[in-house]
């Protein structure tokens, strides 16, 4: 069993229209919780971090934890062509020591 | 303020070679972590290290990978003997200790490994 899942799409949405992206996690220990976005041939960087159920909003962008399901999502609204990337969810025990686990993206096209 | 350095950013190598990845951490950052990504496919954890301490190599291939880093200079990812399904892209990332937002990862643009 993964330990982070993720559909790995591709999702496809028309510009202007919101993305919404789905992970699950198997460890119930996690607390920590990132959506990172990648663009093709690109290093991985950070958008959205969550430790606490409910949403966070930041921008276009807001993330949901549930953590008595065990998931975790990623809403895009007015998606952007920019927006075009593959988006992947980790997560994490906190504390000084944590192994982050990633799942194995989303990939998401907004077309124009 | 550099962030994650890593060289070389690409890497041939024929089969049966060795493999030296390196990863300098953002300033500051005293904990580093490797992953590699095969094309197509997420990030997989390999191994977990702070100064001149391994905290997790669960990632980590039990043959030809290892990995260091040292008191001084950067990380190491050595891989002994490649093979072509050694062939990925190798990301390294950094983030601080004692911060109250764990796990937030600061990534280098990788080293491509290719083996012929």
């Amino acid at each position: 069993q993964k330990e982070v899942e993720q559909n790995s799409g591709p999702l496809s949405v028309p510009e202007g229209a919101i993305a919404s992206l789905n992970c699950t996690y198997s460890d119930r220990g996690s607390q920590s919780f990132f959506w990172y976005r990648q663009y093709s041939g690109k290093s991985p960087e950070l958008i959205m971090s969550i430790y606490s159920n409910g949403d966070k909003e930041d921008g276009r962008f807001t993330a949901q934890l549930n953590k008595a399901s065990q998931y975790v999502s990623l809403l895009i609204r007015d998606s952007q062509p920019s927006d075009s990337a593959t988006y992947l969810c980790a997560g994490g025990r906190g504390g000084s020591y944590d192994k982050v686990i990633f799942g194995p993206g989303t990939s998401l096209s907004v077309i124009p | 303020n550099a962030g994650v350095m890593q060289n070389p950013r690409h890497l041939v190598r024929r089969r049966g070679q060795e493999a030296r990845l390196r990863c300098s951490p953002m300033k500051g950052h005293s904990h580093v972590y490797w992953y590699r990504q095969l094309p197509e496919e997420g990030l997989k954890f390999m191994v977990y290290l702070q100064k001149e301490n391994i905290i997790d190599e669960s990632g980590m291939p039990k043959e030809r990978f290892s990995a260091e880093f040292p008191k001084e200079g950067p990380s190491i990812l050595r891989i002994q003997q490649v093979v072509r399904g050694d062939s990925a892209a190798y990301f390294c990332a950094s983030r601080k200790a004692g911060t109250a937002n764990t796990g937030e990862l600061f990534f280098g643009e990788g080293s491509r490994l290719t083996v012929l």
